[in-house]
């Protein structure tokens, strides 16, 4: 069965400290692997969209990782701000699927001043 | 705002009554995606459309629920006789299509179904 794992599931950190966020998936065949931002109330914002070829991508402060191998990644966050507080969901595309994105249930990042 | 709009943002409800909820994409995206999303978890896929085309649907997709796309411009998710586990975030997201790999789909902000 397909599935994408995400830990830890919540995450407290001071204003300016870095964190990382991991991903561990099973979905096969693997097309690509995506990480979103959700605010509270509000619908998911597209971070960064890595394929199997790509090795990192940056996106501001954000940074995200994948290793197609152990079919892990990681988003690490620097020198975080209150309004990075938010949901972070990763996102794999079968490629089996042109529509079915499996998602994760989540990191939950609290930024406390 | 020329983002992904939703209407409405919320709606209550009694159990058994059809609810109606309606997309507006991206005006160039071509492809329209649903989603519905319960509380502490991810989104989870129901159908996409192609243009006025629906492609895929998910087998969370029941007989009680249809989508429509008809102008391959906005869409429309309709519930027939809803349920308590209809209770959810019902997300649309649109996109441009020319393969996964690159693009990203964007979101609108959902509307909150609560089943009385």
């Amino acid at each position: 069965k397909n599935q994408v794992e995400q830990s830890p599931q919540s995450l407290i950190i001071l204003e300016g400290k870095n964190c990382t966020l991991q991903c561990n998936y099973t979905v096969s065949p693997f097309s690509n692997l995506r990480w979103y931002k959700q605010d509270t109330g509000r619908g998911p914002v597209s971070l960064t969209i890595m394929t199997f070829s790509e090795n990192t991508k940056s996106n501001g402060r954000y940074t995200a990782t994948l290793d197609a191998d152990t079919k892990q990644s990681s988003l690490h966050i620097t020198a975080s701000q209150l309004s990075d507080s938010a949901s972070y969901i990763c996102v794999v595309s079968d490629q089996g699927s042109q529509g079915n994105l499996i998602f994760g249930k989540g990191t939950k990042l609290s930024v406390k001043p | 705002d020329t983002g992904v709009s939703q209407n409405p943002r919320h709606k209550i409800t009694k159990r058994g009554q059809n609810v109606t909820f309606r997309c507006d994409p991206i005006s160039e995206h071509n492809r329209l995606y649903w989603y519905r999303q319960t509380l502490g978890q991810g989104p989870e896929f129901l159908t996409y459309f192609q243009n006025e085309a629906q492609l895929e649907k998910s087998r969370l997709l029941s007989d009680r629920f249809s989508a429509e796309r008809p102008k391959g411009s906005f869409s429309t998710l309709e519930i027939q006789r809803t349920e308590q586990g209809d209770s959810a975030m019902y997300l649309c997201a649109s996109s441009l299509s020319g393969g996964l790999s690159n693009q990203p789909q964007h979101f609108g902000d959902g509307t909150r179904l609560s089943i009385l």
